[in-house]
């Protein structure tokens, strides 16, 4: 079964820089696009980074994405990283990518990021 | 500006069906450029895709919920609907309609603000 996996916690320090994985199984990602979404419950989520680093008008330059794995390597893997760190950063994070062979959008399992 | 908002019950039994509706304003919800997904949240857990359409042709639906979702398009009234059939306490959810492009799948760049759905005896 197709999965991202993802830390389920981390947390930082204001100022600090965070990286947060979110790692492939079972199937290959190698052309594949990673987004990350910022989510606040009882707030829309807010996209963050599309085709792996790309960012949206609206999102800081602190907030930065990147992939890694060549095409038909299995287990690559993609990261968000936040450079930086405010209170306001204070969310889920979430992965997501589209799984060709199921022609489905799957999402990592969250990350909780704690600003302390 | 395009924005999305989610109407439906909130209240469900089990074995029911659940229908929603997502009403786009300031787009046409039959430009070719966008496709229009349904993803939720259930309570504890993670964001979940259900599925998309893209005008009133291509329809995607997740592995997982295909056997008992129904997505739908009513362009006279722009809106994107969902139905789940046999709903049961598992389906309890924050439920989202939000658009992606046809370049970036998976980039939802605009999301509705969602609607609770409570499924219980």
């Amino acid at each position: 079964q197709s999965v991202l996996t993802q830390p389920p916690s981390m947390s930082a320090a204001p100022g600090e820089r965070v990286s947060i994985s979110c790692s492939a199984t079972d199937f290959n990602i190698g052309d594949s696009y990673f987004t990350w979404y910022q989510y606040v419950p009882g707030t829309a989520p807010r996209l963050l980074i599309y085709d792996n680093d790309k960012r949206p008008s609206g999102t800081p330059d602190r907030f930065s994405g990147s992939k890694f794995g060549a095409s038909g390597s299995p287990g690559a893997s993609a990261t968000l990283a936040i450079t930086g760190l405010q209170t306001g950063d204070e969310a889920h994070y979430y992965c997501a990518t589209w799984e060709r062979s199921l022609s489905a959008v799957i999402f990592g399992g969250g990350t909780k990021l704690t600003v302390l | 500006q395009v924005q999305l908002h989610e109407s439906g019950p909130g209240l469900l039994k089990p074995s029911q069906t659940l229908s929603l509706t997502c009403t786009v304003s300031g787009g046409s919800i039959t430009s070719h450029s966008y496709y229009w997904n349904w993803i939720r949240q259930p309570a504890g857990k993670g964001l979940e895709w259900i599925g998309r359409s893209h005008g009133t042709i291509t329809i995607n639906y997740s592995p997982s919920l295909k056997s008992r979702v129904t997505m739908s398009i009513d362009t006279s009234k722009n809106e994107l609907s969902l139905e789940v059939d046999s709903v049961t306490a598992a389906d309890t959810a924050v439920y989202f309609c939000a658009r992606s492009s046809s370049q970036s799948w998976e980039a939802f760049d605009i999301w509705g603000r969602g609607t609770l759905v409570t499924v219980s005896s």
